[in-house]
């Protein structure tokens, strides 16, 4: 069976700063690759996903993230946060392939907190 | 505007009562999802739908049933709610990019 890691459950970083969440799944077939984001009082927004192709993925509001096949990983990155981007980051993942059923599996989330 | 569409946005129920959370989409997405959402537990999907017609469990179903009426509803039932249903819950939709489009979600409080 599918599962995601999120190991940071929360973070703290001063605005300005770097930012690196840690996302890893066991599945050891063809993935697709997904990072969300759930601003307080909202539902989940798409930030970025991975299907195949350069394993390096911009996504909006300038993060992006690396999908790492050798280690599961799909860590998330922001070279500068902003106050704005306190929120809830979400790593999921599913069967890769060309099935539009396939289930996206969560990850526990890592909740970021920026101090102004 | 295009996108999935819950209701009610916020519930209380007692314990033992019953209610059905609906969820449509205009997207002409084939699958649909009901997760929950719970504090340090991320989402936890409850049911699914490939397509009109069909219905599966997923991991935490105890509790709960669907109906998928159509290609854009898709409701969840609680025959009697429990307090362990205390959460929010959130409908989604996916089609041929793999992605999911959510719902805003129902906050549901069972007392």
């Amino acid at each position: 069976a599918q599962s995601v890691s999120q190991h940071n459950h929360h973070v703290i970083l001063s605005e300005a700063a770097s930012l690196e969440l840690g996302c890893n799944y066991s599945y050891g077939g063809t993935v697709n690759l997904f990072w969300y984001v759930q601003y307080p009082g909202q539902h989940l927004q798409l930030l970025l996903k991975y299907f195949s192709g350069d394993p390096l993925v911009k996504g909006i509001k300038g993060f992006e993230a690396e999908f790492i096949k050798s280690k599961f990983s799909f860590n998330l990155r922001k070279p500068s946060v902003q106050w704005s981007d306190t929120a809830e980051y979400f790593c999921a993942v599913n069967r890769g392939g060309y099935s539009s059923a396939s289930k996206i599996i969560f990850g526990s989330g890592t909740r970021l907190s920026i101090r102004p | 505007n295009a996108g999935v569409t819950q209701t009610p946005k916020f519930q209380v129920l007692k314990t033992g009562q019953s209610m059905t959370l609906q969820c449509a989409q205009d997207m002409n997405h084939n699958s649909m999802y009901w997760y929950r959402q719970d504090p340090g537990m991320g989402l936890r999907l409850i049911y699914y739908s490939a397509s009109e017609g069909t219905t599966d469990k997923g991991e935490v179903p105890n509790g709960y049933n669907v109906s998928r009426l159509n290609k854009r509803e898709f409701s969840l039932r609680l025959e009697s709610a429990a307090p362990s249903q205390t959460s929010v819950y959130f409908c989604a939709s996916s089609g041929q990019n793999y992605g999911y489009t959510f719902g805003s979600g129902t906050r549901l409080t069972v007392v």
